[in-house]
């Protein structure tokens, strides 16, 4: 199947600092990426919607600025989280659909396991 | 309600058993229904795809929708300790994939 791949996979920062995850669709063009959150034995609950070229579509409940996303290219989308607390500390999971072919399956990444100090 | 509605186990059976997951919705524009696997700390892994009434079936696994009850299944012939796993029912109309809440399943030798 079509790979999804992020990174980092697993990343500890400091209260108030900022990370940025990356998620890469490396054998397919997406012009669409999900991104999800996934607590330990909890469903994967949607985010937000990337976009290429426009501004994300966020969830209900979701903060915009808290979690800024960017989807630059057809196969890069970028989630940072801004100034990060321990409550953000969280399974991280882009997804994206190939432009063409399939019948709308989508492909997961890893997952970015962030921990929050 | 949840749109999507799964148990979430754990379930335990013994190496060899058949293992019937299910899920049921509430949405009837869902259009495709899918079902992942995903190990602890990683990814989920696309299993099953199906977009229509009816089985589907790929070596052990057979995923079946019907529609008329919004009822989802997916079974697991020759159950071995390498299925142990959470997997989690996922259904998508448009753009939104919406999950299950996940079954951790463990197959025991």
């Amino acid at each position: 199947g079509a790979v999804v791949s992020q990174h980092p996979s697993w990343v500890i920062c400091k209260s108030g600092t900022s990370v940025k995850i990356e998620c890469r669709s490396l054998d397919f063009q997406a012009t669409t990426m999900f991104w999800y959150r996934q607590f330990p034995k909890q469903s994967l609950m949607l985010m937000a919607t990337s976009n290429e070229g426009s501004k994300a579509t966020y969830e209900q409940g979701v903060e915009k600025d808290k979690f800024l996303i960017n989807h630059a290219s057809l196969t890069l989308s970028t989630l940072t989280v801004t100034s990060a607390h321990p409550e953000d500390s969280s399974f991280y999971i882009c997804s994206a659909a190939p432009l063409t072919g399939g019948h709308g399956e989508l492909f997961f990444g890893e997952g970015s396991r962030l921990t929050v100090l | 309600q949840k749109e999507v509605e799964q148990d979430p186990g754990p379930l335990s059976v013994p190496e060899g058993a058949i293992v019937s997951l299910n899920c049921t919705y509430s949405n009837s524009a869902f259009q495709y229904f899918m079902w992942y696997r995903q190990y602890s700390r990683k990814g989920p892994e696309l299993l099953m795809y199906t977009y229509s009434s009816g089985n589907k079936e790929d070596g052990r696994f057979t995923a079946q929708v019907d529609k008329s009850s919004k009822y989802i299944s997916l079974f697991i012939r020759d159950s071995q300790p390498s299925d142990s796993a959470t997997y989690l029912c996922a259904m998508r109309t448009g753009g939104k994939l919406i999950f299950g809440q996940g079954t951790e399943l463990s197959v025991k030798p």
